[in-house]
């Protein structure tokens, strides 16, 4: 599969659960993101990585906890959410963080936290 | 901080017909870049098309194009000869130098296609 992948595509967990979410590009890009993307609201940035890197924290709750093992790879780590964390995760990838660079997305990852 | 505004939460289209997408944003910034995302019901967010701020001539993309008007921060996208693949969400997102590294989004405008 080409560009940018994740999964799992659906994710359902508890509030006491721990799960995580995966993002991979194949498009060489060094910069990383992950958004989330509720009803009703624009996106919003939750963590970037460049070269592995993390340059930015969003003022994320720390139940979220980013991992960039490499340029390629991106884990969303997941525990004790709460139900108003359920939206749908988009993990992007850039030649770099330069503000021309184009963010390609992945198809997401939609969480259910019940 | 720099607000993109999609004043069109949906929009219907026939198939062949054209349909025009708003968008404004808010910005004190000279150098800056625009662009229009498609999210399909498949959820994947594909690019359609970019504009630099520091290029008068406006983008276009096969059927798609945009109406730049830098002096009216206004940055509409035109979707020609529509085709069903078309209905999706369409986002249009805002960059420059000193936004930090997110892409500011509006909402969104649903673009319905009937045949």
């Amino acid at each position: 599969e080409t560009g940018v992948t994740q999964t799992p595509r659906h994710l359902v967990m508890g509030m006491t659960n721990k799960k995580s979410l995966k993002c991979e590009q194949h498009l060489g890009h060094n910069a990383m993101y992950w958004y989330k993307q509720s009803a009703k609201k624009p996106l919003e940035l939750m963590f970037v990585y460049n070269f592995k890197e993390q340059t930015e924290n969003n003022s994320v709750p720390s139940r979220f906890s980013p991992e960039c093992p490499n340029s390629s790879h991106l884990f969303l780590h997941l525990h004790t959410l709460q139900p108003e964390d359920s939206a749908l995760y988009l993990c992007a990838s850039s030649q770099e963080v330069f503000f021309a660079d184009t963010q390609y997305f992945g198809p997401g990852t939609r969480l259910t936290v019940l | 901080a720099q607000t993109v505004t999609q004043s069109q939460p949906e929009m219907s289209v026939q198939e062949a017909e054209t349909v025009t997408l708003s968008c404004t944003y808010d910005t004190s910034e000279s150098d800056y870049y625009l662009f229009w995302y498609k999210q399909p019901p498949s959820r994947q967010m594909i690019l359609v098309i970019r504009q630099e701020a520091y290029k008068q001539q406006n983008a276009t993309e096969n059927r798609f194009s945009v109406n730049f008007q830098k002096a009216a921060k206004s940055f509409s996208l035109k979707i020609s000869d529509s085709q069903l693949g078309d209905a999706a969400m369409y986002f249009c997102a805002y960059r420059n130098s000193n936004s930090g590294y997110a892409l500011n989004f509006g909402k969104g405008t649903s673009l319905l296609v009937t045949p």
